[in-house]
């Protein structure tokens, strides 16, 4: 299976603390992205890192990226109850392609 | 971005029968894209629908399991046919755009929830 790994599966934090979860992928990528999904709907993209970033900061959002051991995080800063859904990690191969492999997906749980 | 409005956004169906999702884009793009998530589970691309030709199907789904039609650049449907409980999913519509960095993202409709019993 090309699909990417993520962990933890699920994470449950309180309202105020940092989220940190982590995605591991199988192949050489263009770019790799963050996307969010509340309940079983549709996904939200969050955030993007290109092969050549290290690191990215969005709001309350900072991705890293290490293409020498193919894994990403994705840390959520001060989270808030809203925080509570599914975050994905997305990877593009080859520049053009519009194959996105997901990632396994962590339930993220922020209690107020 | 596009915004994609799908329907029904959830049914529940009987086994043996087929169900066709609607996806429609606010505006005019190359490619549209299905993917299929099983309960818990993550995102899995069934297909590519081109415009003017058949759809491009991933590995493990064929086209009469999962008919799929393009008649025009904003407009697709995705037919679960013939369904058993394992086809219980949801099934999301999806279209490639540039972001604010210029590299492409997807875009999601909001899914179609569907439970055979």
């Amino acid at each position: 299976s090309q699909q990417g790994e993520e962990d933890p599966q699920a994470l449950s934090i309180q309202e105020g603390e940092n989220a940190t979860m982590n995605c591991s992928y199988k192949t050489s990528i263009n770019n790799l992205q963050w996307y969010r999904q509340n309940s079983g709907r549709g996904l939200v993209h969050l955030i993007l890192i290109r092969s050549n970033e290290r690191e990215k900061h969005s709001g309350r959002l900072r991705v890293t990226l290490d293409t020498s051991k193919k894994s990403s995080s994705l840390l959520i800063t001060a989270s808030r109850a809203a925080d509570t859904a599914s975050y994905f990690c997305a990877t593009a191969g080859r520049s053009g392609t519009y194959k996105y492999i997901f990632g396994t997906g962590t339930r993220l749980k922020v209690l107020a | 971005s596009a915004v994609i409005s799908q329907k029904p956004s959830r049914d529940i169906c009987q086994r043996g029968t087929s169900l066709t999702i609607q996806c429609q884009v606010d505006s005019q793009v190359t490619m549209m894209f299905w993917y299929r998530q099983q309960p818990g589970q993550s995102l899995t691309l069934i297909a590519t629908a081109n415009q003017g030709s058949e759809a491009t199907y991933e590995s493990g789904f064929v086209i009469d399991k999962f008919p799929i039609s393009r008649p025009n650049l904003t407009f697709s449907t995705l037919t679960v046919s013939n369904m058993s409980p394992e086809d219980s999913s949801i099934y999301l519509c999806s279209v490639v755009h540039r972001g604010h960095s210029g590299a492409n993202v997807l875009t999601f409709g909001a899914g179609s929830r569907l439970t055979v019993l």
